[in-house]
């Protein structure tokens, strides 16, 4: 069975700080998908990574893969208040190209002043 | 449309009444997600439609939820005779088919007293 493990679950730092989020999983995949989820809202689609060593950027998020480890890091750079939501990982269910994902339980960050 | 619809967006019932919550996908998305996100927990995977067939219908969680979906477009997830555990958001997805980005509705809260 697939499992997919975030760390830390949840996170609060300070605005301008660094902060590093984990994102294990446990069977082959070559793509694996963030995305973002502010209170009441639906998620969004943050990044997908599609092969290993697969890096993208977006503002101050950025995301890489490597899976041969089968991990995933979303790397928060000067966190700014807006970054306050969950973010979730995803694995294809399959390893492949159906699009059944399995979350993470999802990381909860909070950026305080 | 613009985005995946769902409705109700609030549906309040009572213990052993059945509920439909239907999924209107983006136009010409041929692939359809149903996930389940309870308080404190991850997205649970619940069924995969593509076109009008349900290859994986694995997650569903016990017979008494069933769904369906007609002309590869819009979906009913049912839940009959409903019990206090069933009580969350149900998230519905879309996509155009294969390992393309999810996109989900806004969700439907469900609360049984």
């Amino acid at each position: 069975e697939l499992k997919v493990e975030q760390n830390p679950l949840f996170l609060s730092m300070q605005e301008g700080k660094n902060y590093t989020i984990y994102c294990n999983y446990s069977t082959t995949s070559d793509r694996l998908y963030w995305y973002r989820q502010d209170p009441g809202k639906s998620l969004e689609s943050l990044f997908v990574l599609l092969s290993n060593g697969a890096v993208k950027q977006e503002g101050r998020l950025m995301a890489s893969l490597d899976t041969k480890a089968r991990l995933s890091t979303l790397h928060i750079t000067a966190a700014v208040h807006d970054l306050s939501a969950t973010y979730f990982c995803a694995v294809d269910k399959y390893g492949g190209s159906q699009g059944n994902l399995i979350f993470g339980k999802g990381t909860k960050l909070s950026v305080k002043p | 449309g613009a985005g995946v619809s769902q409705s109700p967006s609030n549906k309040v019932t009572e213990k052993g009444k059945d509920v439909e919550l239907r999924c209107d996908p983006i136009s010409g998305h041929t692939a359809l997600y149903w996930y389940r996100q309870s308080l404190g927990q991850g997205l649970e995977f619940l069924i995969y439609f593509q076109g009008n067939s349900a290859p994986d219908k694995s997650g569903l969680p016990s017979d008494r939820f069933s769904a369906e979906r007609t002309g590869g477009s819009v979906s009913t997830l049912t839940i009959q005779r409903t019990q206090q555990e069933d009580s969350a958001v149900y998230l519905c997805a879309s996509s155009p088919g294969g390992a393309n980005v999810l996109t989900f509705g806004a969700g439907s809260r469900l609360t049984v007293l």
